[in-house]
């Protein structure tokens, strides 16, 4: 069965200092990868997305993903975490039966402490 | 800033009312997604239109009913709802077709509340 894992429900950082939220996949066939922020209050945001090539993805607001085939993995991360960073990050998977639907990540929230 | 705009930002409906909800969006989309998102969970998906046809209803209840009368607008009308429908509804757009990689682009959302 294709399905998103995040394994970490609240990550605590402390400002200026590097974060990561992990996401691991498991699809048949080749992942396309994404995440998502959702600010409070707010829609959901693309911040980044993995389909082929680099295995480093850059995205918006200085985050970046690292695909890991081997792993299955897709953490994203922040070399300098802001106060402004905190919200709930979701990981998606397109299902690969379909050019639509996205199969989701339960969501961690990323708590950035000053 | 999103370029998928939805209407109201907040709604409360009693349970025998009837009310839509809109959404519009600039960016030459030809796939609409209407999607439901309870409290700091993942969004579900509920609609998808594909150049203007319904293409994916995720086994929604008959009391959402979904429009979309072009290729920019899409809406949501609501009747007889229920207290646990109140949830964030959030619309979004992408690319139609082939092309697994394409980006989802959300709106701000709605958020609706049945008393």
């Amino acid at each position: 069965a294709q399905s998103v894992a995040q394994p970490e429900d609240q990550v605590n950082v402390a400002e200026g200092n590097p974060l990561t939220v992990k996401c691991t996949y498991s699809v048949s066939g080749n992942p396309y990868l994404f995440w998502y922020v959702q600010y409070p209050n707010r829609g959901l945001q693309f911040l980044l997305k993995y389909i082929t090539g680099d295995n480093l993805v850059k995205g918006s607001y200085g985050f970046e993903a690292e695909f890991n085939k081997s792993q299955t993995s897709f953490h994203l991360k922040k070399p300098s975490a802001l106060v402004s960073d905190s919200a709930l990050y979701f990981c998606a998977v397109r299902d690969p039966g379909s050019n639509y639907q996205l199969i989701w990540g339960a969501g961690t929230k990323l708590i950035i402490k000053p | 800033d999103t370029e998928v705009t939805q209407t109201p930002k907040h709604l409360v409906m009693g349970m025998t009312n009837k009310k839509s909800l809109k959404c519009e969006q600039h960016m030459g989309h030809r796939a609409m997604y209407w999607y439901k998102q309870k409290a700091k969970k993942p969004p579900e998906l509920m609609f998808v239109y594909s150049y203007e046809k319904l293409s994916i209803n995720e086994s929604v209840p008959s009391r959402f009913s979904p429009e979309c009368p072009n290729s920019s607008l899409l809406n949501l009308h609501l009747h007889a709802l229920q207290p646990e429908d109140s949830a964030l509804y959030l619309c979004a757009s992408s690319q139609a077709g082939t092309g697994a990689g394409n980006t989802i682009y959300f709106g701000e959302g709605s958020w609706l509340t049945v008393v």
